[in-house]
């Protein structure tokens, strides 16, 4: 059973970028898929993109293709979920979610990271 | 790009009472060689992450209550609350896994 713990808040002027991270424990990182899900306000769930570790392969939904970059680092088992050229748009609630890598069925949920983008 | 819509977009229901949610896929997440229907359910209540209800349409996964339950197949999905709790309030999404994946646009459950 994996637990993910992700970074802390964040403020953010438009044009820049965010980088959160997701630290996975309990569980064999490379048994995983990960993938992030933003929730802005008022909003429904929107999938961003997903990183299977082992492969180092990340393939991302076609609206945030060229902004987003999701990576991960199996020294530390951490994912990691980089946005550039943020607008107030983007000011939402990052979720990092795991699969088993069967299938994309999210089984396992950070807690959220609020990113806000305010000038 | 598979798109998912779900109805009513909220509702509220009495305590005890069942609860009726649809979603509806724009092509079939119906995997013939498995006969799988690629479609899970999450309830998302505020200041929590998403947790995982359904998946393969109609499998509740472990600890889920009972009162859930999940059908349909190919375009058309229902989740049903058989008896509605004050603690299942909360936002409910539909999500297809099938090709890539994508969330419905959720559905608000209330009590009345």
């Amino acid at each position: 059973q994996v637990q993910l713990v992700q970074s802390g808040a964040e403020v953010k002027k438009p044009g820049s970028s965010v980088k959160v991270s997701c630290k996975a424990s309990g569980g064999t990182f490379s048994s995983y898929a990960f993938s992030w899900v933003r929730q802005a306000p008022g909003q429904g769930l929107e999938w961003m993109g997903r990183i299977i570790p082992i492969l180092d392969i990340a393939n991302y939904a076609q609206k945030f293709q060229g902004r987003v970059t999701i990576t991960a680092d199996k020294s530390t088992n951490t994912a990691y979920m980089e946005l550039s050229s943020l607008r107030s748009e983007d000011t939402a609630i990052y979720y990092c979610a795991g699969d088993s890598l069967a299938a994309r069925l999210f089984d396992y949920w950070g807690q959220g990271t609020l990113v806000t983008v305010s000038s | 790009d598979i798109v998912m819509t779900q109805s009513p977009d909220s509702l509220a229901v009495s305590l005890g009472e069942r609860a009726t949610i649809n979603c509806r896929s724009s092509q079939s997440v119906l995997y013939s060689s498995n006969n799988k229907n690629y479609l899970a359910w999450y309830q998302h209540k505020p200041r929590q992450p998403p947790k995982l209800l359904i998946y393969w349409a109609s499998t509740r996964e472990s600890g889920v209550p009972d009162r859930f339950s999940g059908s349909g197949s190919g375009t058309d999905f229902t989740l049903t609350i058989s008896s509605l709790q004050a603690e299942d309030v909360a936002v409910y999404y539909c999500q297809q896994y099938y090709s890539t994946t994508a969330f419905g646009p959720g559905t608000k459950v209330e009590i009345k």
